[in-house]
């Protein structure tokens, strides 16, 4: 069956630092990898997205980046982060298949705090 | 419409009993609507992909309906049990090229034991 690995569940950071945001994918290939940002108060929105190794799209200019450096690894990363990266980051698969609109399987998330 | 709606915001409800809540969406270009539940200190659990007007789906207890013509799902919970207690996202898919789901802000439904 196949799973997803999100890490850390918890991070505080200061402003400024790096960050580093993890997420595997095991039990299939070639999946759809999204990262997603729930902020206080608001619903998920899609921060990144993937369908190939190397291949990434950006939905939303921000202060973040992602790289798939492996057909079933999925990182976010920042050089320097801002108090306004702070929320609930969510990882994501999905089948890629010749049916557009296959149901998501989420990680268990991460919750980052930015002093 | 031009985002993913859901009301109400939150929910209480008699352990038994019915209940039902509504997700809208842009009806324009549309490709398909997914239903999540999120329960606490877990990961978002897809329970529904819908694409056809009038599609109607079940789930157990749990039931949708989809009119794409005026951008609707309703999400239908029969006789609630203390489990039922979660956050139900929906979330729209336009059919431009990508996968990029638009979520609503969710229906917090509480079961009242």
């Amino acid at each position: 069956s196949q799973t997803i690995h999100q890490w850390p569940a918890t991070l505080v950071q200061p402003v400024g630092s790096p960050l580093s945001l993890e997420c595997t994918v095991e039990g299939t290939s070639n999946p759809n990898l999204y990262w997603y940002r729930q902020a206080a108060g608001r619903g998920l929105q899609l921060l990144f997205y993937s369908v190939g190794i190397g291949q990434i799209s950006s939905e939303v200019p921000q202060n973040l980046s992602a790289s798939r450096p492996q057909d079933r690894q999925f990182i976010l990363s920042s050089k320097k982060l801002l108090l306004s990266d702070s929320g609930f980051y969510l990882c994501a698969w999905s089948v890629r298949s010749g049916v557009k609109g296959q149901p998501q399987h989420f990680g268990d998330g991460t919750r980052l705090s930015i002093l | 419409i031009l985002n993913v709606e859901q009301s109400p915001q939150s929910l209480h409800v008699q352990e038994g009993d019915s209940t039902n809540f509504t997700c809208s969406f842009p009806s324009s270009n549309f490709y398909a609507l997914h239903w999540y539940r999120w329960e606490t200190a877990k990961s978002p659990e897809a329970l529904f992909v819908m694409t056809l007007n009038g599609d109607e789906k079940k789930k157990g207890r749990i039931s949708a309906t989809l009119n794409t013509k005026e951008g609707y799902s309703y999400l239908y919970i029969k006789g609630s049990q203390p489990e039922d207690s979660a956050t139900y996202l929906c979330a729209s898919l336009s059919n431009f090229g990508n996968e990029k789901l638009t979520f609503g802000t969710g229906t917090r439904l509480t079961i009242i034991p």
